[in-house]
């Protein structure tokens, strides 16, 4: 089974920061990862496919990045409905894998 | 698109429950389906797939054996049906569908949408 590994596992930040977030496979899964968000009482939502492409609907503040193994999801200008946790997930291969998620809260 | 998913509940170790996820606004038989849960307070764990015609299921090796996912086209619905059932099958359950893109000229699998949740309670 494929590994994800995210970090960090928290983070605090203001609004307006700029927010990065690492996430890395424990082999290569080429640009087989997707980003979620998920909000306390709700579903998760998919914010980034393949990597890099940013899923219709969503803010482009939001980008991904990476390949391979590692992968970061950045966040240019945080907003106060961005205060939630991040999950990325790899599509390389079954089981489908998700990471521990990162929790952005406020500072 | 909306995913209502229903029949969570309360059962006793060892016990059976099945979930239901009921789809609308969108092509259901087009579309390959998946389970994810997470445990309370914990993160996300893909539990099952299915594809469009039902012959391809593919599971976690957690629940190999107890759980099986099946769909009825005819009635855009799919179901989990869960047997044996641990203390750590306890989690809120989402039917999720699963988006086929290609990308640069990969095929790429997301989970695009989801329903919103129903809680299992597996305890004596």
């Amino acid at each position: 089974d494929i590994q994800m590994t995210q970090s960090p596992s928290s983070l605090s930040a203001s609004v307006g920061d700029r927010v990065t977030i690492t996430c890395r496979a424990s082999q290569s899964i080429s640009s087989y990862l997707n980003w979620y968000q998920e909000k306390p009482g709700t579903a998760p939502k998919l914010l980034i496919y393949a990597a890099s492409s940013l899923q219709s609907g969503v803010p482009s503040r939001f980008s991904g990045s990476g390949s391979g193994t590692d992968f970061t999801l950045a966040i240019s200008s945080l907003q106060p409905e961005d205060f939630a946790t991040y999950y990325c997930q790899q599509s390389y291969s079954t089981p489908l894998t998700f990471g521990g998620g990162t929790k952005v809260e406020i500072k | 698109v909306q995913l209502v998913e229903s029949g969570g509940g309360l059962v006793q170790p060892g016990g059976s429950l099945r979930l239901s996820c009921a789809a609308s606004g969108f092509t259901f038989s087009r579309h390959w389906m998946s389970w994810v849960r997470q445990a309370p307070g914990k993160g996300l764990e893909w539990v099952a797939n299915i594809n469009q015609d039902g012959s391809e299921k593919y599971y976690v090796d957690s629940v190999k054996g107890r759980f099986t996912i099946s769909r009825d086209n005819a009635k855009n619905s799919l179901y989990l049906q869960m047997n044996s059932l641990r203390a750590e099958d306890t989690a809120v359950y989402y039917c999720a569908r699963v988006a086929i893109t290609m990308v640069r000229g990969v095929i790429i699998t997301s989970l695009d949408y989801w329903g919103q949740g129903n809680l299992v309670t597996v305890s004596s």
